[in-house]
Parts: structure tokens; C-alpha cells; sequence
């Protein structure tokens, strides 16, 4: 089945920085990919995501990034601010009938004043 | 807003005990999942279920069954909880390929 590795599973930067988390996937027929963002002691909730069909996608300060030849996506987060420090998870899904999300395991990023 | 909730929040088990996870939504998804989450291994999916009846096995299936008996619940069953089964676990909803939902988690502890 598919396994979504999720490179960096801590990552530090300054306020204002950018962050980049970067994710891998196994199974070229993966489709779908979207972020979600953990608070300190909270569920998650979505971000963002993208799918095959392109390559990059933007809302405000995030960017995700496609390399469907490589297998891989990234998340981009840019003039980072204290509230965006959290865990952040990547996942992968298939166009199949019935197919569940799976995660990478997590990174935890920290934005320092 | 899309809803999920699930109950009980906190739970302590004894081994070799039953426990039941219970999840509700009130999106009208079809999809629902279970997942564990445990530092180290992110979020691993135990059971799903594509609409009412059906059941689904995840990736760590084993000790866990699954109950979807209509479109807005869907349970997890420990039969015979071990303490390998200490974990958060959480209930999402959703559409094939698009946002998850997740509920608030629940913490298990199994002593």
C-alpha cells in the first residue's frame, strides 16, 4: 500500500523565515495530497492541498509543490509567524473507490521570535 | 461547519478489558476513518468505512474491529485492550479525495 514519508520530523526557524517541509510517497497512482496543521494539544484541521493535475498551489503565505516524477511534495511556508508553529502532516490518496488518506509522521515546526 | 465528535475524550482501560470509541458526524459524509497517533509514527489508519454497513481494514488492524451502523456513527472496538494500545485516536470524515474532518481525539490509556 501507499507509505508517505515526511522528511523532516522537526524543523527551527526565525519569525519572518521560510519553512519548507518536504514529503515523499510511494505509489505513482497517489493523486491527491493535502496538509494538515496540529496545535499544541489539539486535533487537526486542513491547510491546504494539491492535486496530480498540478504542480503548485497557493493560498496567502503557503505553497505546495508537486514533483509527480520524483514523488514528491513539499509545503512552503513563507514570512513565518509564532501562531504557525505546530505539527504539520502530510498525506496521500488515490482516485480509487474507496481509498483512505495515509500520513507521513509529523513535523514540528517551531517559528522563534 | 463540518462537525465530528467523539466520546469519550479520556478513557483509562484495565487489560484484557473492553473498549468502545465512538464517533459521530454531522457532515453526511460517506467516508469515515480511525487513526492512532503515537510520537514517532504520525497518524496510522486502523479501520474505515465507505457508508453504513461497511468496514474497511487500515494498515494496524489487528486487535481493533470497526461498526459503521449508520451514516453518522462509526465505532472502534478493543476486545481484549493491551497496553500497546495506549495511543490518541482519532475520527475523521470525509469525501473520496478531499478534506478530512477530524474529531477532537481520544485518549486511551490501557494499564
Amino acid at each position: 500500500g501507499e507509505k508517505v514519508e515526511q522528511h523532516e520530523s522537526t524543523l527551527s526557524v526565525r519569525e519572518g523565515d521560510s519553512a519548507v517541509i518536504n514529503c515523499t510517497y510511494t505509489d505513482t497512482a497517489s493523486s491527491y495530497f493535502p496538509w494538515y496543521k496540529q496545535e499544541a494539544g489539539k486535533s487537526l484541521h486542513f491547510v491546504i492541498d494539491i492535486r496530480s493535475n498540478v504542480d503548485r498551489k497557493q493560498s496567502q503565505r503557503l505553497i505546495v509543490l508537486l514533483d509527480k516524477k520524483a514523488k514528491r511534495f513539499s509545503l512552503h511556508i513563507t514570512a513565518t509567524q509564532p501562531e504557525d508553529s505546530a505539527i504539520y502532516f502530510c498525506a496521500a490518496s488515490k482516485n480509487n473507490n474507496n481509498n483512505a488518506p495515509r500520513f507521513g509522521a509529523g513535523t514540528k515546526l517551531s517559528v522563534k521570535p | 461547519e463540518a462537525a465530528v465528535t467523539q466520546s469519550p475524550r479520556n478513557k483509562v482501560a484495565v487489560t484484557g478489558g473492553k473498549v468502545t470509541l465512538s464517533c459521530n458526524q454531522t457532515n453526511n459524509h460517506n467516508n469515515m476513518y480511525w487513526y492512532r497517533q503515537d510520537t514517532g509514527h504520525g497518524l496510522r489508519l486502523i479501520h474505515y468505512s465507505y457508508g453504513a454497513g461497511s468496514t474497511e481494514k487500515g494498515d494496524i488492524p489487528d486487535g481493533y474491529k470497526a461498526s459503521r451502523p449508520s451514516q453518522e456513527n462509526f465505532s472502534l472496538i478493543l476486545e481484549l485492550a493491551t497496553p500497546s494500545q495506549t495511543s490518541v485516536y482519532f475520527c475523521a470524515s470525509g469525501e473520496q479525495q478531499d478534506t478530512q474532518y477530524f474529531g477532537p481525539g481520544t485518549r486511551l490509556l490501557v494499564l
